[in-house]
């Protein structure tokens, strides 16, 4: 079966750092990826996705994702965190071609220090 | 476009009762999918519509949880005799199901709690 783990639960970055969440997916088949952003409260916002194609995907507010198959790998970054990116992020894996449902990581809740 | 609604946004009950929480997708969108998730956690897949028909169902969706999408446009969800454990953040998407690559967009969550 499908899986996504984000090992880290929370991370801290100072305003104006760069930023690396981390990803990893289990999936037989060639994966479609996403990652989501959901601020306290909220629902989820679609920041970027991956089905194919070239490996390093641009998103919303900066964002962007790189696919590794070799590492099972789908990593979000970012050059420079605004304070406004302190958010909980989601990586998301849809099992499969014409998938019906996401499978969701646990999370990486991310804190901006000044 | 206006996105994914869905109401209310907070709802508390008494365990027992039964709740009712509704979701109106994006007006073009064909599927519509409910979530469930519960704090520190991310979404569940609950269940998928593609248009009027149910044709998926998780196993965390027991037999006290019944939705519907009864013209293919938007879908409730119910919960008959509430428990502690219901309470979550119950989340629908919709999709437009095209070449096998649609992509979810979320609305802002119904939050239960039962007391």
């Amino acid at each position: 079966a499908q899986s996504v783990t984000q090992p880290d639960i929370h991370i801290t970055v100072s305003e104006g750092a760069s930023l690396e969440l981390r990803c990893n997916y289990s999936y037989g088949a060639t994966p479609y990826l996403f990652w989501y952003v959901q601020s306290p409260g909220q629902g989820l916002q679609l920041l970027l996705k991956y089905f194919s194609g070239d490996t390093l995907v641009q998103g919303i507010k900066g964002f962007e994702a790189e696919f590794k198959r070799s590492q099972s790998s789908f990593n979000l970054r970012k050059p420079s965190v605004h304070w406004s990116d302190a958010a909980e992020y989601f990586c998301a894996v849809g099992a499969t071609p014409g998938f019906q449902k996401l499978v969701f990581g646990t999370g990486t809740r991310l804190l901006v220090s000044p | 476009d206006t996105g994914v609604s869905q109401d209310p946004r907070h709802k508390i009950t008494k365990r027992g009762q039964n709740v009712t929480f509704r979701c109106d997708p994006i007006s073009e969108h064909n599927r519509l999918y409910w979530y469930r998730q519960t704090l520190g956690q991310g979404p569940e897949f609950l269940t998928y519509f593609q248009n009027e028909a149910q044709l998926e169902k998780s196993r965390l969706l027991s037999d006290r949880f019944s939705a519907e999408r009864p013209k293919g446009s938007f879908s409730t969800l119910e919960i008959q005799r509430t428990e502690q454990g219901d309470s979550a953040m119950y989340l629908c998407a919709s999709s437009f199901s095209g070449a096998g690559t649609d992509t979810q967009y979320f609305g802002p969550g119904t939050r239960l709690t039962v007391l």
